[in-house]
């Protein structure tokens, strides 16, 4: 089945900062999603991206499908961004595979 | 923004006993699911149901574990006996076209 890693998979960052997650699959994959996980552990949908950029205020993210990527950059990084980001993945069946996650911790 | 809601949010239970958790999809969703995610763990897929019948299923949900949508609104996950194994966070989700995945806030399960 395909595999899924996200990297790093823990990001301290001081406020105000930007930061990058890499999400790499190792099939071609019809649908991307990123997901927030908040410290109350909800999963918040942040993006549907199978390609393409997608901005949405202080986030956007990019997927590569050609090459088996997707990115998060997370601009301006504020104290309630902290908690765990996945990446989830589906191909030809509708199951979503997801990423180990980054983990995000973002200090005052 | 339509939900996905779950109920309850937590549910303490004795080992052994059968538990049932609840989720109401999104209404013009047609694809419903169950994950779980053990505690610092990734999640993970438990069963897919579409048009009333189970489309897809993990290793993980065995004869324990059922699944049913009573009244075409309401999509619950049945666990007959409870282990400890099964203390988890467990998510419903539906799948619309254009947005793909809603999750619901999930329901904490704690076996003691």
């Amino acid at each position: 089945g395909i595999q899924v890693e996200q990297s790093p998979p823990d990001l301290i960052l001081q406020e105000g900062a930007n930061s990058t997650l890499r999400c790499n699959f190792s099939d071609s994959v019809n649908n991307l999603q990123w997901f927030h996980q908040n410290p109350w552990g909800q999963l918040i949908n942040l993006f549907y991206i199978p390609s393409g950029t997608k901005q949405n205020g202080r986030l956007s993210a990019t997927t590569v499908a050609t090459e088996r990527y997707s990115l998060l950059y997370i601009s301006s990084s504020q104290t309630t961004d902290s908690g765990v980001y996945f990446c989830a993945v589906h191909s030809g069946t509708y199951k979503y595979i997801f990423g180990t996650g980054t983990r995000l911790k973002v200090l005052a | 923004e339509p939900e996905v809601t779950q109920t309850p949010s937590h549910q303490v239970t004795q080992m052994g006993q059968e538990v049932i958790l609840r989720c109401v999809p999104i209404s013009n969703h047609l694809y419903f699911y169950w994950y779980r995610q053990i505690l610092g763990q990734k999640v993970e897929f438990l069963v897919s149901f579409y048009n009333n019948e189970i489309s897809e299923k993990s290793e993980i949900f065995d004869d324990q574990f059922s699944v049913e949508r009573p009244d075409g609104s309401n999509f619950t996950l049945k666990i007959r006996s409870t282990k400890l194994e099964d203390s988890a966070m467990y998510f419903c989700a539906s799948l619309g076209r254009a947005h793909g995945y809603t999750f619901g806030s999930g329901t904490r399960l704690t076996v003691v």
